[in-house]
């Protein structure tokens, strides 16, 4: 069975800096491109972050370039996503979530997510 | 620019039939999307990748209650015999070179 397990979310200063982390099991990890996806609170879905199966190809949402950084351990099944510089507009669930498999874009499967609040 | 576009709400009875639908904007109407539905204080779902030509693949335990059609830039998601638990928001995705774009959500609700 595929599970996606976030943690790491919290509560931070703006300006300050978070690290969260996603652990995968039940699938080939190293195969797989992945994401991170954010929802604000009563918002919708969006895409911050991907990188593919090797780290090869990463790409950032123009709203968190610069500011974001995302990585992965292969060996360790884990996704991370490093927030610096952040802002109270950066206060969302977040969520990682697998792509469907080599030359695919969508996304099949989701972790339940970790918020993320950013406040003074 | 590409952009999906999703009515706010919908709503339909208990039992019946319901269509969402997503739409692709100006000059994307070949794209393929996925839908995603996403319950009340969970994580999202994946239901379905749904290609031009309104061929679809679900994904893994997804109910035959759940297809998919598309029309020009136009791609539905059909829900038939509707059930409470599928009072949910639905979602719909696509993606291009370097970003992946959803629309902004259909809240479905059951009545």
């Amino acid at each position: 069975e595929v599970q996606l397990v976030e943690s790491g979310g919290g509560l931070v200063k703006p300006g300050g800096s978070l690290r969260l982390s996603c652990a995968a099991s039940g699938f080939t990890f190293s195969s797989y491109s992945m994401n991170w996806v954010r929802q604000a609170p009563g918002k919708g879905l969006e895409w911050v972050s991907s990188i593919s199966s090797s780290s090869s190809y990463i790409y950032y949402a123009d709203s968190v370039k610069g500011r974001f950084t995302i990585s992965r351990d292969n060996a360790k099944n884990s996704l991370y996503l490093q927030m610096n510089s952040l802002r109270a507009e950066d206060t969302a669930v977040y969520y990682c979530a697998r792509v469907h498999g080599s030359g695919s874009y969508w996304f099949d499967y989701w972790g339940q997510g970790t918020l993320v609040t950013v406040s003074s | 620019q590409l952009v999906l576009t999703q009515s706010p709400s919908a709503s339909a009875s208990l039992g019946a039939s319901v269509k969402l639908t997503c739409t692709l904007s100006s000059g994307h109407s070949s794209y393929a999307i996925a839908w995603h539905q996403q319950q009340p204080e969970k994580g999202p779902r994946y239901l379905m990748k749904l290609n031009s030509d309104g061929s679809h693949s679900k994904g893994d335990g997804i109910p035959d209650r759940f297809s998919g059609s598309s029309s020009g830039a136009e791609r539905y998601l059909t829900i038939s015999s509707l059930q409470s638990e599928d009072e949910a928001d639905y979602y719909c995705q696509t993606w291009g070179t370097g970003l992946w774009v959803f629309g902004g959500g259909t809240k479905l609700t059951v009545l």
